[in-house]
C-alpha cells in the first residue's frame, strides 16, 4: 500500500475551517484515499473516502487533484470535539480484506 | 446492528506472563483484524482472520497468535509478554465477501510491568 505523509500536528479555533493535506506520491491506479479519525483510547473511525475530484458527506469534504498525488481533508467550522488524530490511508476500496497501513497521523487541537 | 466489542478494556500483566484479548465482531462481518497501537503511533497490523483461517500477518513474532471462532469472534494471544508489548490493541471487523470497510472496536489497553 502506498505510503502517505501528513503534518504531525495542527492547531485551530472553534468555528474555523481546517484543511489537512496528505501526500501520496506513489498512489496506484486502483487506490482510493480514505481518512480516519481517532479519539484517545478509541479505535479509528471512518470519515470519508474518495477516488478523484471532490467528495462531501455530513462530516467533511475530501479534495483530490487530477494527479491524485495528494488530497486534502476539509473540516468545516470545527468544534472542540473535533480534537483528534486524523489518518490518511490509500488502498483498494472496500478494503476490509486488506491490512490498513497507518502513519503517525495529524494531531488536530481545537481551542476555544 | 451491534458494533465491535473488545474485552477487557484495561489489563495489567507482568513480564513473562501470557494474555488473551477478546473481540466480538460486528453483526454480519466475517473478517477480523488485530492491530497494535503504541503510544503516539498509528495502529500496526498484527494479523487477520477470515472464516477461521489466518489470512495475512504483519511483522510480529510467533508469540502473537490468534483464533477466530465459527461465530466470527476472535482472540489475540500473546505469550512471554515483554515491556514493549504495552499498547492499545485494536480489533477491526469487516465483511470481505461484501467488500465492506473496517469497523474498529475501542481497544484493550495492555500494560506490561
Amino acid at each position: 500500500l502506498a505510503k502517505t505523509t501528513q503534518p504531525i500536528s495542527m492547531d485551530s479555533y472553534e468555528g474555523q475551517e481546517v484543511n489537512i493535506t496528505c501526500s501520496h506520491n506513489n498512489i496506484a491506479t486502483n487506490d482510493y484515499i480514505t481518512w480516519y479519525q481517532q479519539f484517545p483510547s478509541q479505535g479509528p473511525r471512518f470519515i470519508i473516502q474518495g477516488y478523484k475530484t471532490k467528495v462531501t458527506n455530513e462530516v467533511a469534504s475530501l479534495f483530490i487533484p487530477a494527479d491524485r498525488k495528494s488530497s486534502t481533508l476539509s473540516l468545516p467550522r470545527v468544534s472542540l470535539s473535533d480534537t483528534a488524530v486524523y489518518y490518511c490511508l490509500v488502498g483498494p476500496p472496500g478494503a476490509g480484506f486488506q491490512k490498513l497501513v497507518f502513519g503517525t497521523g495529524t494531531r488536530l487541537l481545537v481551542s476555544p | 446492528e451491534t458494533g465491535v466489542t473488545q474485552s477487557p478494556t484495561h489489563l495489567i500483566k507482568t513480564r513473562g506472563q501470557q494474555v488473551t484479548l477478546r473481540c466480538s465482531s460486528q453483526s454480519g462481518h466475517n473478517t477480523v483484524s488485530w492491530y497494535q497501537q503504541a503510544l503516539g503511533q498509528g495502529p500496526q497490523f498484527i494479523f487477520q482472520y477470515y472464516r477461521e483461517e489466518e489470512n495475512g500477518r504483519g511483522n510480529f513474532p510467533p508469540r502473537f497468535s490468534g483464533l477466530q471462532f465459527p461465530n466470527y469472534s476472535s482472540e489475540l494471544n500473546v505469550n512471554a509478554l515483554e515491556l514493549d508489548d504495552s499498547a492499545l490493541y485494536l480489533c477491526a471487523s469487516s465483511n470481505r465477501d461484501r467488500g465492506d470497510g473496517y469497523t474498529f472496536g475501542s481497544g484493550t489497553r495492555l500494560t506490561v510491568v
